[in-house]
């Protein structure tokens, strides 16, 4: 079966770089969801979309924005990046059909 | 506010004994409650659901609303279940909003 797929899988960039990840959910799956985990850290919320419109938002710094397209892929896009943003982030997608949702295997990014 | 706490950062045990993986939480409202595992920072994957009472790898989990706990038990457990557990909380009626995780707990199973 078709997973959460999540493009690049590792990402490397210097400080104040930008950097865009990109998020395809499951098919028929509407709501695509972001999440930050650091180093030894648990996984911390960023955002989420539901039918191509933000629903929810947590810590997520105003650097970043997010968007869902009509396709149902997110992108996260990170600039001026920091240290500190260097992570693990995973994108989950879920429909109305169960409770739960589908995580990918995140995109790890290093920022040098 | 909504809080989720796994009070064991380690826990090891030998191959064949039981363990359990300790969840508390807080919420002032109905929560949902879940547990994932993560292999080896891979991706995390759905464990369970309280509301589905159902019993995956052999784990359960029950939701004890007195004592706002969801602890995680398996009588046997095996070598390939060391990975780390994380107990998870989402708010009922909000069927995916966000989930509020845990610390996590590294399960480590000996030979």
């Amino acid at each position: 079966a078709a997973g959460v797929i999540q493009s690049p899988r590792h990402l490397i960039k210097e400080k104040r770089e930008t950097a865009t990840l990109k998020c395809y959910p499951i098919p028929r799956h509407d709501t695509v969801y972001w999440y930050q985990q650091g180093p030894g850290q648990d996984p911390q919320f960023l955002i989420s979309f539901y039918e191509k419109m933000q629903s929810d938002k947590g810590s997520i710094p105003d650097r970043f924005s997010a968007q869902q397209f009509s396709d149902y892929h997110s992108e996260l896009n990170m600039s001026s990046l920091e240290l500190g943003d260097s992570a693990l982030y995973f994108c989950a997608s879920g429909n109305g059909e169960h409770y739960g949702y589908t995580f990918g295997s995140g995109t790890r990014l290093t920022v040098v | 506010a909504q809080r989720v706490t796994q009070p064991e950062k380690l826990l090891s045990v030998f191959k064949g004994a039981p363990v359990e993986l300790k969840c508390n939480y807080s919420y002032s409202g109905s929560p949902e409650l879940f547990w994932y595992v993560q292999y080896s920072r891979q991706r995390l994957q759905l464990l369970l659901r309280h509301i589905s009472r159902e019993s995956i790898k052999g784990f359960t989990a029950d939701l004890n609303k007195g004592e706002t706990s969801f602890h995680l038990k398996k009588p046997f457990a095996q070598e390939e279940d060391s990975a780390m557990y994380y107990c998870a909380l989402s708010r009922r009626g909000s069927t995916l909003g966000r989930l509020y995780f845990g610390r996590g707990t590294q399960l480590t199973v000996w030979p």
